[in-house]
């Protein structure tokens, strides 16, 4: 029973697409991310939702919307997909017990390619 | 500003032998700092953290350990095995902001 599930986990689109990842939880945690792994193998944190509000917001493009539908929900729709959105995209969850402790729990990531 | 830094990309170890894979940090309002596991095509997954209360925290074959004042963890895996060839990453929370640092791919070597 997956704790963390994201799908789709392999992606292959054309420039100028529109596309959504979606990820969900079952361990009944407040908060979920999503992190971007580029090229150079950096993971990077893009968004954070907690209980269904934005609280973190990193310098991405408008063109990538998370959306939470609830809270065990975060899914990341990307419109008008460039080349440089290549990347394996990482959901991650996280018991909110307080601002720095504790430990995120990653889905599988998604694996994004723009042609 | 990578404010968590690996900065060896990669390293070979001999199966029973002593792996140690380093991190340095800048901020110093990081309190707590955690390392994680990444398998090819897999999601990080947890392996040990450690509070800056303390200097030392073992678990199993993996020790990580802290020195504060030089900004500094480190991770001892002893003794190695090939099932511990990953990519590893450190971490730290600040603000429930998750900073990564960009891993060290260990080769545990038969």
């Amino acid at each position: 029973d997956t704790a963390v599930s994201q799908t789709p986990k392999y992606l292959v689109t054309q420039m100028g697409n529109d596309k959504s990842i979606k990820c969900e939880q079952n361990l009944g945690h407040d908060t979920m991310y999503w992190y971007k792994q580029d090229s150079k193998k950096f993971l990077k944190i893009m968004f954070s939702y907690n209980n269904k509000e934005l609280i973190i917001n990193e310098t991405v493009p408008n063109r990538f919307s998370p959306k939470s539908p609830d809270k065990a929900h975060l899914n990341l729709h990307i419109n008008s997909l460039e080349l440089g959105d290549s990347a394996v995209y990482f959901c991650a969850s996280y018991l909110a017990g307080g601002p720095n402790t504790g430990e995120l729990f990653f889905g599988e990531g998604s694996r994004l390619t723009v042609l | 500003d990578q404010q968590v830094k690996q900065n060896s990309p990669s390293l070979s170890v001999q199966e029973g032998r002593i792996s140690i894979l380093n991190c340095d940090y800048t901020n110093s309002m990081f309190d707590y700092f955690l390392w994680y596991k990444k398998y090819p095509a897999e999601g990080p997954t947890f392996l040990i953290s450690i509070s800056s209360i303390k200097d030392k925290n073992e678990d199993g074959r993996f020790t990580v350990f802290l020195n504060k004042s030089a900004k500094h963890l480190s991770l001892h895996i002893v003794p190695s095995q090939p099932g511990d060839s990953a990519v590893y990453f450190c971490a730290a929370p600040l603000a429930y902001k998750y900073i990564f640092g960009t891993g060290t791919r260990l080769k545990v070597l038969a």
